[in-house]
Parts: structure tokens; sequence; C-alpha cells
């Protein structure tokens, strides 16, 4: 299978804890994006890679959240201190510059926090 | 006012019926129009992507752009059970890195 993927699929954490996912994203694609989703609405964007260099950052991605692509290929999303209000899918997905508009999704991460 | 408003339905239809999906976008900054379809429980996938105003086709399903009324469709023809899913308008700017702009989705029920 060649395209985005993600792990794990699902994670549920006590609130307080800290959750680290990861996101392998198409070979070839030097863009990486982190989207999250709550029930109902569409995907919100979180932050946005070319390569390692993380160029792009929304309101939304509050202290305790922190993402990294150290080498360029795979990422991951930290949370500390996990908050109830942080239990959503977390969607990665990566495009190809210069290439097509649009960004291929993973099957996305689904943490719950209790 | 969100930068892409769409009917969260919930629509549901008979098998072989013709869906109408819209959206509406308050930026015309944005150049690039798609439409995701997403499964529960699972990412967004592409279904189409378009440039300019007008149609576009691909089998059953036609995408169509009005950029002086800011507003997308999208017609599924001899809807399918398959069908059923949350399609989202999505827009994107010009410039390459700009991320992609979701609405809040269509969950559509195709009934056989």
């Amino acid at each position: 299978d060649t395209g985005v993927s993600q792990d794990p699929r699902h994670k549920i954490t006590k609130r307080g804890q800290n959750v680290t996912f990861r996101c392998d994203p198409i070979s070839e694609h030097n863009r990486l994006y982190w989207y999250r989703q709550t029930l109902g609405q569409g995907p919100e964007f979180l932050t946005y890679f070319q390569n390692e260099a993380q160029l792009e950052k929304s309101r939304l991605l509050s202290d305790r959240f922190s993402a990294e692509r150290p080498k360029g290929s795979f990422s991951t999303l930290e949370i500390q201190r996990t908050e109830q209000g942080d239990s959503a899918m977390y969607l990665c997905a990566s495009s190809l510059a210069g290439g097509r508009p649009e960004a291929f999704f993973g099957q996305g991460t689904r943490l719950t926090v209790v | 006012q969100k930068e892409v408003e769409q009917d969260p339905g919930p629509l549901s239809v008979p098998e072989g019926a013709i869906v109408s999906l819209n959206c509406t976008y308050s930026n015309s900054a944005f150049q690039y129009f798609m439409w995701y379809r997403q499964y529960s429980r699972k990412g967004p996938e592409l279904l189409m992507y378009t440039y300019s105003s007008g149609n576009k086709e691909d089998g059953r399903f036609t995408a169509q752009v009005d950029k002086s009324s800011k507003y997308i469709s999208l017609f599924i023809r001899d809807s399918q059970p398959s069908d059923s899913a949350t399609y989202l308008c999505v827009k994107k700017g010009n410039r390459g890195n700009t991320p992609l702009v979701f609405g809040k989705g269509t969950r559509l029920s195709v009934i056989a």
C-alpha cells in the first residue's frame, strides 16, 4: 500500500497524559499537512510542512501541540497534557509541490480523552 | 462567517435519484474547488477538482462552479447505495502551499 499511513488508528488516553501520533506520507510527496476533525465538522487545518520545515501553523495549534518532520519523511504530532476537548480524529495528508492541488489523506487517528 | 458554507443534511434519496449537493464560499482568493467523499470512520478521498467556472464531468459525477455567485455544486446521477457518505466541499488558494479549506460536509444516504 503506497498511500498515506497513520499510526495508531485509535488511541484512548486519560486526561493529562501525553500522546504522539505518526504519519508516513506518500513517498515522493514533499508537503505534509495535519488536520483535526470533530464529529459533524469538516477537517480543520492545524499545520503544514514542506520537506522538514514547518511553514504554517493554525491558531488552533495551542502550545500543548507540537509537530515535527525531522528528515522530511514521516511526521509526528504530539499533544501534551491532553484535555477532553482534544478528542477528535487527527488526519494527515500529503501532496507534491508543483503537482496537482489536491492532498491525499490517511485513515486518521481517532483520539478519545477520558 | 465560515469561508465555506455547506448544508450538513442529512439528505436521504432513493436509489437511482439525481442528487444535488451545494455549497457557497466567501473569499474570492480561492482558485481551486474540490469535492472530497468521506465514508464513516475513514479519511477523505478526492472525487474531483476544478480550477475555473463551468462544469466538469467524471462518470456519474458533475461538478459545477459559478465564481460570480460563489456557488459550487456536485451532481450525482443514478445514485447508488455505495454513494452513501459525507461529501465535503473544499477550496484552495492559488499559491501551491495554501492548505485546503473544508466545509462541514453533507451527509448523504442512498436507500436501496
